[in-house]
């Protein structure tokens, strides 16, 4: 039992580039989150699943984009990367209120 | 909106030492989640408490779900090196399973 795995665990981009994160549960849960985290601050939310084939805004969805063709598959979208783009962003799965996060890719934007 | 304050922001303390924080909302929450992260990794839930007034425990870990629903505390009794690290704690959005999430504190072990 897995959990959730995340891939890359870290990553440059260039300015204007673009990249799928890829985020994968095995625990059958229906409810799957983005987050980014910046340095020394807290989690932001960027998009969320209640279910495969849905997937709605968080917090600060702009410059991303997602989708949720089954259950277990959860892949973050960055379209044309910029500065502000650089994090840590977190992939978690849950069920009812309880979330179990992944290890993280860090990716930076020069 | 519903916020989350967190405090301690951050705490030097001894290892053997007893610690004490908290979260406030701005409103009534019908569950607290707690969660700690270890740096590079991701959070990792400690515990989750469901009731008001539950007193919940996991280890050295206690968690209490404060009887005005409005606030939540975790105790850590006799802190060891690999208490390090950053807690946090969250509560339920209005919809969709989303949580709110406070700043977090800091914990650090005086050498």
């Amino acid at each position: 039992n897995a959990g959730v795995t995340q891939t890359p665990k870290f990553r440059i981009l260039k300015i204007g580039q673009s990249m799928t994160l890829q985020c994968t549960q095995d625990m059958n849960h229906n409810y799957m989150y983005w987050y980014r985290q910046d340095p020394g601050m807290g989690l932001k939310l960027i998009y969320y699943s209640v279910g495969a084939g849905i997937t709605d805004k968080g917090e600060v969805p702009n410059g991303y984009n997602v989708s949720r063709s089954t259950t277990e598959d959860f892949p973050l979208r960055l379209e044309l990367a910029a500065p502000s783009q650089t994090s840590v962003y977190f992939c978690a799965s849950g069920r009812y209120y309880e979330q179990y996060f992944g290890p993280g890719t860090r990716l930076t934007v020069t | 909106g519903q916020q989350l304050n967190q405090s301690p922001q951050s705490m030097f303390i001894q290892e053997g030492e007893d610690v004490s924080m908290n979260c406030t909302s701005s409103s009534i929450f019908n569950t607290w989640l707690w969660y700690k992260q270890d740096p590079g990794e991701g959070p990792v839930l400690l515990i989750a408490l469901y009731k008001a007034g539950e007193l919940t425990s996991n280890g050295r870990l206690t968690a209490q779900f404060g009887i005005t629903r409005k606030d939540s505390f975790l105790n850590i009794s006799a802190s060891i090196p690999s208490d390090v690290g950053i807690y946090f704690c969250a509560g339920p959005m209005d919809s969709n399973y989303q949580l709110i999430w406070g700043a977090g504190t800091k914990l650090i072990i005086k050498p």
